[in-house]
């Protein structure tokens, strides 16, 4: 499968506890995106790389998010001391680049904290 | 924020009848794409339209991009189960050289067999 892959499919996790999720996207695409989803609602902006610089961080993404992509390939997005608030579906996406850029959707993460 | 609205926010037919989503914005689009994800899944992308008054179609789904580009829609034509999810319009807007994808609300599609 040479589609975008996120890992783990899905956590649980207690409040106050410390999680981070992979993503890897299609192996020729340069620039990599997280997206947050709840329930019934369409997905939001949270941050973008393109290579391994992040380039925009939206405003949802609070000091307690970070992300890396360190070699300019996979990246990871850590959330610390979840809250309640965080539970939802963290969706990475990647492109070629270029201005009509298509942006492919891994299948994602979804997180419960407790 | 530059939104883009979606309507209706659901729909039940009856396998065979057609189905029409609207998406609607304020500003003028670069250009709309249109996503579907199952219920579970994850976006899938469908389509993106950049010229004014453009259409595509794919099967039973045919897109439409309004002259002004503020609107779109998606119209299948005598749906099927396998039709069922929520769909998703989605603009982009230049962040550093990216594309900021924004979505619409999304509607969700029933299909009664």
């Amino acid at each position: 499968d040479t589609g975008v892959s996120q890992d783990p499919r899905h956590k649980i996790t207690k409040r106050g506890q410390n999680v981070t999720f992979r993503c890897d996207p299609i192996s020729e695409h340069n620039r990599l995106y997280w997206y947050r989803q709840t329930l019934g609602q369409g997905p939001e902006f949270l941050t973008y790389f393109q290579n391994e610089a992040q380039l925009e961080k939206s405003r949802l993404l609070s000091d307690r998010f970070s992300a890396e992509r360190p070699k300019g390939s996979f990246s990871t997005l850590e959330i610390q001391r979840t809250e309640q608030g965080d539970s939802a579906m963290y969706l990475c996406a990647s492109s070629f680049g270029g201005y009509q850029e298509t942006q492919y959707f891994g299948p994602g993460t979804r997180l419960l904290v407790l | 924020g530059q939104q883009v609205m979606q309507i209706p926010q659901y729909q039940h037919v009856q396998e065979g009848e057609d189905f029409t989503t609207y998406c609607n914005s304020s500003t003028t689009l670069s250009n709309i794409q249109w996503y579907k994800q199952r219920p579970g899944g994850h976006p899938v992308f469908l389509i993106q339209l950049v010229k004014s008054g453009e259409v595509k179609k794919q099967k039973r789904l045919t897109f439409q991009f309004g002259e002004a580009k503020k609107n779109s829609s998606l119209h299948i034509t005598a749906t099927q189960t396998t039709d069922v999810g929520t769909y998703f319009c989605s603009r982009s807007s230049v962040v550093e050289a990216g594309n900021m994808l924004t979505f619409g609300g999304g509607t969700r599609l029933m299909v009664k067999p």
